[in-house]
């Protein structure tokens, strides 16, 4: 089974509420990505969590906090966003199955920010 | 700086119509190449990973290959169901990081 799931599927909300997405996989992998994507553009990587840490921050604005609770989840914390925050996000686990080290993608959040 | 191309960017194609997109790299020691299926507002769906040049993997209609510059993905009497994003990345031994490098895509549209 290589399945990471993503809640919730859509969110919409304004520029003053605080919410959270959340990303669960169960393949004992133990490096997770966030990333966002836009409309015909390419995936763009965020934070990358290694062993429940974090290990890389692309200079994302502080409006987006990640959390690494245990192994098998990853939390984004979303505050203050803007419109322009209006992307699909995806979350990633990456592991070694039938001998190839790979990244399996959620389906994502699409998220609306009014 | 890994670079990762792909052409062409929009390809449409009859059912039964047999054709090959490409991912063309640079990257300082290739550590795998990777391709996804994605449809609209979804994740990306993993199809193949290749790490050596002449290396093929296949599944169903889909056909991928690398040489040491490029790779393709071959398909082979598509179905309107195969239209979709095909992503491609690398991942070099640059850096310590597993962060691959995706290139921007091929919009497959498979007409009935």
């Amino acid at each position: 089974d290589t399945e990471v799931t993503q809640t919730p599927k859509h969110l919409v909300m304004g520029m003053t509420n605080k919410k959270s997405l959340k990303c669960e996989q169960h393949m004992g992998h133990r490096a997770m990505y966030w990333y966002k994507q836009k409309a015909k553009k390419p995936p763009e990587l965020m934070f990358v969590y290694s062993y429940e840490k974090l290990s890389i921050n692309e200079s994302v604005p502080s409006r987006f906090s990640p959390e690494c609770p245990n192994s098998s989840l990853l939390n984004l914390h979303l505050h203050a966003l803007q419109p322009e925050d209006s992307a699909l996000y995806l979350c990633a686990s990456r592991g070694s199955i039938d001998g190839t080290d790979t990244q399996y993608f959620g389906p994502g959040t699409r998220l609306t920010v009014l | 700086e890994d670079q990762v191309t792909q052409s062409p960017e929009a390809l449409r194609l009859q059912e039964g119509e047999s054709s090959s997109l490409n991912c063309s790299y640079t990257v300082s020691g290739l550590r795998g190449l990777f391709w996804y299926r994605q449809d609209p507002g979804k994740g990306p769906e993993f199809l193949f990973t290749l790490y050596s040049a002449g290396e093929e993997k296949e599944k169903e209609r889909l056909k991928a290959t690398l040489t040491k510059k490029e790779s393709f993905l071959h398909i082979t009497a598509p179905k309107p169901e195969d239209s979709a994003t095909y992503l491609c990345a690398v991942r070099s031994a640059s850096g310590g990081s597993y962060i691959p490098t995706f290139g921007r895509g091929t919009s497959l549209i498979v007409h009935p």
